[in-house]
């Protein structure tokens, strides 16, 4: 089966600063990726995906690139807000999606 | 749109109860899913329909836990009897079919057992 290593968290940064979030995968066959997002008190979002190899997904300042040779797939954002703060979940998909343990983000003025 | 729907929204039960989750998919959605989410083991996928067939049940934890999914536009997650270690959150899903398609997820029910 599937599985996913996240870093672990939580990661807390500064309103403005770099952000990195790092997710390897293992998967049989060629998964999809994506990155949901899950606000405190809701369910998930999906933020992005990519469904091939050297693809980028992007959404909300949010960009992902999917390394097949690394089987890598690690969420950037340039200038994070305070607004990001959440919980954020890798997730390479074949058959069903595998979740990762997710990776809390705490941004702070 | 309504987006997923899902009651009740917390349940407090005693052990040895039945519990019953209700979930409502998006309308034109033909696959549900039922996620559960503890602190300790994350989130995890307990089973799957689509076309309201069951796929995957391999994630039920054991015999007490049911799901069905009489029609298109309901399904329910059943456990009897309920146990504190059943205490997660536990989500409803639904997308147009399986594939690289976008899951929608519902608010959630957080369970309570003491």
């Amino acid at each position: 089966g599937n599985s996913v290593t996240q870093m672990e968290g939580p990661v807390t940064l500064s309103e403005e600063a770099f952000l990195t979030i790092n997710c390897t995968y293992t998967a049989t066959g060629y998964p999809s990726l994506f990155w949901y997002v899950q606000y405190p008190g809701e369910g998930l979002q999906l933020l992005l995906k990519a469904t091939k190899a050297d693809d980028k997904g992007s959404n909300k300042g949010f960009e992902a690139t999917y390394r097949k040779e690394t089987t890598s797939f690690h969420l950037e954002k340039g200038s994070v807000q305070v607004s990001d703060s959440a919980v954020y979940f890798c997730a390479p998909k074949t058959s069903k999606l595998t979740f990762g343990t997710g990776t809390r983000l705490q941004v702070t003025l | 749109d309504a987006g997923v729907i899902q009651s009740p929204r917390h349940e407090v039960t005693e052990m040895g109860q039945e519990v019953t989750l209700r979930c409502k998919p998006i309308s034109g959605h033909n696959s549900l899913f039922w996620y559960r989410q503890t602190m300790m083991r994350g989130l995890e996928l307990l089973i799957y329909f689509n076309n309201n067939v069951p796929i995957d049940d391999s994630g039920m934890p054991e015999d007490r836990f049911s799901a069905k999914m009489p029609n298109a536009s309901f399904s329910t997650l059943k456990i009897q009897p309920s146990e504190p270690r059943d205490s997660a959150v536990y989500f409803c899903a639904s997308s147009l079919t399986i594939g690289v398609y976008e899951q929608y997820f519902g608010p959630g029910t957080r369970l309570t057992v003491t």
